[in-house]
């Protein structure tokens, strides 16, 4: 199985600032990441496939890059209804993984 | 717009099979570019995927829970199902079904059902 590696497992940051979620894949999985959303109580929500490709409606302050197997989800401006858990998961391979999850909060 | 919903017994005792259905509304199940998966998140937890489910049949299971996975499919009523065998406490989770688009992402969701093994 392809382990994927998120870093930090949590998150405080103030309204605005810039945050940045790494996950690292345990070998080569070229673009195929993806990295979801979750509130509390809810299911999960696509919010970057392919590595770099934001999911219709997603706001333009979540972007994604890297390739092969260190990646990066970004917020360009913390709002505070992005206080959420957001996963990382490959599509490299079977069976698909993700991985353990940022918990991001705000101070 | 696609829509799916899980649905079954919230509780089921130890030993016993974890039977969960996901109805697909505003699409087909027989759409050619989709995979129909289960994926679950254990309270507290993170997500872990189960299997997925082509219309054709073919399916494909996590080897840490293949030997006790069963995925079907039911054209006629617009549905997938799961089926969970010899069930413990650690299989105490919500049980999410998930669209695959295109081998992509997982872009639509069920909103989830939580499933407790307990006597």
């Amino acid at each position: 199985d392809i382990q994927m590696t998120q870093s930090p497992s949590s998150l405080s940051a103030s309204v605005g600032d810039r945050v940045t979620i790494t996950c690292q894949a345990s070998q080569d999985i070229s673009n195929y990441i993806n990295w979801y959303q979750q509130k509390p109580g809810k299911a999960p929500k696509l919010l970057i496939y392919d590595t770099s490709n934001l999911e219709t409606g997603v706001p333009s302050r979540f972007s994604g890059s890297g390739s092969g197997t260190d990646f990066t989800f970004t917020i360009s401006s913390l709002q505070p209804e992005d206080v959420a858990t957001y996963y990382c998961q490959q599509f490299d391979n079977l069976p698909r993984t993700f991985g353990q999850g940022t918990r991001l909060e705000i101070k | 717009q696609v829509q799916l919903q899980e649905s079954g017994p919230g509780l089921v005792k130890p030993s016993e099979t974890l039977s969960l259905t996901c109805t697909v509304s505003g699409g087909s199940v027989t759409s050619g570019n989709d995979y129909w998966n289960w994926i679950r998140q254990p309270p507290g937890k993170g997500l872990e995927w189960i299997g997925f489910i082509y219309y054709s049949g073919y399916t494909n299971y996590n080897p840490s829970l293949e030997s006790r996975v069963t995925i079907s499919v039911d054209t006629s009523k617009n549905q997938f199902s799961l089926k969970l065998s010899s069930v413990t406490a650690a299989d105490t989770a919500v049980y999410y079904c998930a669209r695959e688009n295109n081998g992509v992402g997982f872009d639509i969701w069920g909103q989830g059902t939580m499933v407790t093994v307990s006597s």
